[in-house]
């Protein structure tokens, strides 16, 4: 079974950009979609963005404007980069594989353990 | 953007109950409906993809139904793992997928 986890800084400063990367344990990378998704207390469950190893990405229309899906299918890793960050993107940041496709049926299985991340100063 | 909302919002049963939850979307998605079980401080964990199919491993205690706007998640006896929190999501949209609000399912 693979395995995903997340890594990067928990505390953010307002404005500032939040980075996290996901690793993936098996070289499953290449042929799969993979995505972000963070949930909050105020916004429960909200996927942020997906991105397949041909370069593929897709965008919650909420956040387009300051994400960014980037994948190292050498490192077997994918971030995500979310800019001007405030109060509202304090949440816990999950990293999951998609199966199935994005035309099709798809589904999150399965998703890393999750990395808290607070927006303050 | 497609709406889920799911009834009720938290559920006491306790051990041996049947118990179902609702999700109910803002527009028809066929069975683009997946259902995931999550327990606190832990990930979310698929139960159930594609309306009605059960994830390897999953109890078939678990089941999934319904197409078009209505879903249900049954557990036709509730164990003692089992009391959590459940999410539906949909996948109809391929421009920005959706969950539920969540169902606290808590002992009674």
């Amino acid at each position: 079974q693979v395995q995903l986890q997340e890594s990067g800084p928990g505390l953010v400063k307002p404005s500032e950009t939040l980075s996290l990367t996901c690793s993936v344990s098996d070289d499953s990378i290449s042929s799969y979609y993979w995505s972000w998704i963070r949930q909050s207390p105020g916004k429960g469950l909200e996927w942020i963005a997906y991105i397949y190893a041909t370069g593929t990405t897709n965008y919650n229309p909420s956040l387009r404007s300051r994400v960014t899906i980037s994948m190292d299918t050498s490192k077997k890793q994918f971030s995500l980069k979310l800019r001007s960050v405030s109060a509202g993107d304090t949440a816990v940041y999950y990293c999951a594989r998609m199966e199935g496709a994005p035309a099709g049926y798809s589904w999150f299985d399965p998703w890393g353990q999750g990395i808290q991340v607070i927006v303050s100063s | 953007d497609i709406q889920m909302t799911q009834s009720p919002s938290s559920l006491s049963a306790s051990v041996g109950d049947r118990v179902t939850i609702t999700c109910r979307a803002s527009q028809g998605i066929g069975t683009y409906v997946n259902w995931y079980q999550q327990k606190p401080g832990r990930a979310p964990n698929l139960l159930i993809f594609a309306g009605s199919s059960l994830r390897s491993g999953v109890p078939i205690r678990f089941s999934g139904f319904g197409s078009g706007t209505d879903f249900n998640l049954t557990i036709s006896s509730v164990e003692p793992e089992d009391f959590a929190t459940y999410y539906c999501q949909q996948s109809h949209s391929t421009v920005l997928f959706t969950f539920g609000q969540g169902t606290k399912l808590e002992m009674k």
